[in-house]
């Protein structure tokens, strides 16, 4: 299957501070990639999808203000924390939509731990 | 918007046993089925999909079929291994090479016991 690789895969910082989140597909271009939010024992959550050249949707509740989103290229997505606090600490997971071969799927980064002391 | 739920949310089988784990979604425009399997700590994997112009499929130990009358679909594992140990999440969305989202299930923590 297409890999799409996260970075980084661990980050700690402090309150206040902002953290940045990569996520690449390395073998496909993918004009849409998907953030996703993951608490412990918890299922995925959609913050916001991300569309190449232009505005992210956000899902409802979730700040663009404070998850930005920059899909600046077919093949990098990023997601910008800013003036993090403990509550955003969680799993941040990025996925990116495959359309070649004919077929549609997501394809999953490895993940981002973030931990706001 | 779609709804999917997803049942149990924790399941034990014996080694060797058959697993099966059930998914119902709410929007009938739904066409895409997906499911994923999470081990601790790492990236969900698509383990096999399903599209509504078919009703059942095949992966060697894994299967899925979907009722779209019923709007349910379900995974079905046979011959299960210690390796299967993982949470799986089943996905429905209305995919038509545009920019639909997928809605996921809230999870079944699968243990295979040896």
């Amino acid at each position: 299957g297409a890999v799409v690789s996260q970075h980084p895969s661990r980050v700690i910082c402090k309150s206040g501070t902002s953290v940045k989140i990569e996520c690449r597909s390395l073998d496909f271009q993918a004009t849409t990639m998907f953030w996703y939010r993951q608490f412990p024992k918890q299922s995925l959550m959609l913050m916001a999808t991300s569309n190449e050249g232009s505005k992210a949707t956000y899902e409802q509740g979730v700040e663009k203000d404070k998850f930005l989103i920059n899909h600046a290229s077919l093949t990098l997505s990023t997601l910008t924390v800013t003036s993090a606090h403990p509550e955003d600490s969680s799993f941040y997971i990025c996925s990116a939509r495959d359309f070649s071969g004919g077929t549609d799927t997501q394809y999953f980064g490895p993940g981002t731990r973030l931990t706001v002391l | 918007g779609e709804n999917v739920e997803q049942h149990p949310s924790t399941l034990s089988v014996q080694e060797g046993d058959s697993a099966v784990i059930k998914c119902t979604y709410s929007d009938s425009a739904s066409n895409y089925f997906p499911w994923y399997k999470q081990e601790l700590g790492k990236r969900p994997q698509l383990i096999i999909d399903i599209r509504s112009n078919v009703g059942e499929k095949k992966d060697q130990r894994i299967a899925v079929t979907l009722n779209k009358t019923a709007k349910h679909f379900s995974l079905h594992i046979t011959e299960t291994q210690p390796e299967d140990s993982a949470v799986y999440f089943c996905a429905a969305s209305s995919a038509n090479f545009g920019n639909e989202k997928l809605t996921f299930g809230t999870g079944t923590r699968l243990t295979i016991i040896p």
